[in-house]
């Protein structure tokens, strides 16, 4: 059984386009996260939510939207899809806020590819 | 082998030797550490983990070493397998921030 699951793996589109992101994870963490990672291999911190509530948002473009619509889920929508958001984007989770308990469990990753 | 710095991004040893996968931090307020694992198409695992008010922690097969005094993190894996192969990540939290930061990486090869 997956602990953070992330749908779909792999995602292909072209510039300008609309697409979703959906992570769960069955651990019962209270919070979960998004991060993208580079083709350097670099992992940034996108958004946190912690029992639905937003607690992070990383200057991220206004054309990514994160929805919790419970503490076991939290989507990424992305609008108008630009070449530089073709990256490989994880979800993951935690019992608590970082710091306050416990490491982050991340998911496969969904990799995004904008052509 | 030892990799030195976030800006290196690669490390080879042969398949039993120790490794030692080095990582700066820049900030003086962290006070919790861990070490990722990331295989190729894989997400990030947990290593290991350290607080501030430690200077070093044992795992199985891995031990690591915070110098606080130079912000400084390493893992130290002994007699290193096949399995090991993969990108390491240094990560730290900033006390209060609520958010875990991940350095560069390294990427670990180990030759038969």
């Amino acid at each position: 059984d997956t602990a953070v699951s992330q749908t779909p793996k792999y995602l292909v589109t072209q510039m300008g386009n609309d697409k979703s992101i959906k992570c769960e994870q069955n651990l019962g963490h209270d919070t979960m996260y998004w991060y993208k990672q580079d083709s350097k291999k670099f992992l940034k911190i996108m958004f946190s939510y912690n029992n639905k509530e937003l607690i992070i948002n990383e200057t991220v473009p206004n054309r990514f939207s994160p929805k919790s619509p419970d503490k076991a889920h939290l989507n990424l929508h992305i609008n108008s899809l630009e070449l530089g958001d073709s990256a490989v984007y994880f979800c993951a989770s935690s019992p608590q806020l970082a710091g306050v308990g416990g490491e982050l469990f991340f998911g496969e990753g969904s990799r995004l590819t904008v052509l | 082998g030892e990799s030195v710095g976030l800006h290196l991004p690669t490390l080879s040893v042969q398949e039993g030797d120790n490794s030692i996968i080095n990582c700066a931090y820049s900030n003086s307020a962290s006070d919790y550490f861990i070490w990722y694992k990331q295989e190729s198409g894989k997400g990030p695992q947990f290593i290991i983990d350290i607080r501030s008010n430690m200077d070093k922690r044992q795992g199985q097969r891995v031990t690591v070493l915070l110098n606080k005094t130079v912000k400084h993190l390493s893992l130290q894996i002994a007699a290193t397998q096949p399995g090991d192969s993969a990108v390491y990540f240094c990560a730290e939290i900033v006390q209060g921030a609520q958010k875990l930061v991940f350095g560069q990486g390294t990427r670990l090869t180990i030759n038969p």
